[in-house]
């Protein structure tokens, strides 16, 4: 991968649990970044931590980042079936101005 | 909504063929990406560009080339399509700054015959 490793790669859980996905990176940073893509359409932001940052919350959403680790978690609460998409997260490569994708996370809200 | 948009949605072209994919953003974005995507989900970086008249190979090499006359455009072109170069194509722009997120296009889904 370009950029590290996603864990889980496939993640399938009942509605209302709580749903986990990590990711690895290999280079410094200065920004890390989670979208939502849903099946076969573009990706849409969701949050973007900075690297001074050790969490971050919005609604549903929780990130935390460690940057000693060079990894990242994102928790989505109280999940719901339309939280049914592949997650990505995404770094600056440190400060390079590109933006590089992990492997994502395959993630399935069963009703 | 995000104002940045690629076309064709799909294409389907024979061996051979010259083949150019738009894609454009009235954001007023300095950097945008081009992303090759197939269907195992990983999103490689096969271009990305900072500016007007920049523009910079990714992690991904690809037999593809790119320019950037106009800020809002940012073509693909492929001289000679081949089977190998089947995927999905994905166009993003970000704003000046380096904390800004990145906005995506829906992305053209190529198939070469």
């Amino acid at each position: 991968s370009q950029q590290g490793e996603e864990d889980p790669q496939a993640l399938s859980i009942q509605e209302g649990e709580n749903a986990t996905m990590n990711c690895s990176y290999k280079t410094s940073i200065n920004n890390l970044q989670w979208y939502r893509q849903n099946s076969g359409r573009g990706l849409v932001h969701l949050i973007l931590i900075r690297s001074n940052e050790r969490e971050k919350h919005s609604g549903r959403l929780r990130v935390t980042l460690d940057t000693s680790k060079k990894s990242s978690s994102l928790l989505i609460t109280a999940s719901r079936a339309a939280d049914t998409a592949s997650y990505f997260c995404a770094t600056d490569a440190g400060g390079a101005q590109k933006l590089v994708f992990g492997q994502g996370t395959r993630l399935t809200i069963n009703p | 909504e995000a104002d940045i948009y690629q076309t064709p949605r799909y294409l389907v072209i024979g061996t051979g063929k010259k083949i150019t994919l738009e894609c454009s953003q009235t954001m007023g974005h300095d950097k945008m990406y081009w992303y090759q995507q197939d269907p195992g989900m990983e999103l490689h970086l096969i271009h990305y560009s900072y500016g007007v008249n920049s523009t910079e190979k990714g992690d991904l090499s690809s037999e593809s080339t790119v320019s950037r006359i106009r800020t809002e455009h940012f073509p693909l072109t492929l001289e000679s399509a081949r089977p190998s170069h089947t995927s999905q194509y994905l166009c993003a722009s970000s704003g000046g700054s380096w904390d800004t997120e990145a906005f995506f296009g829906q992305g053209t889904r190529l198939t070469v015959v």
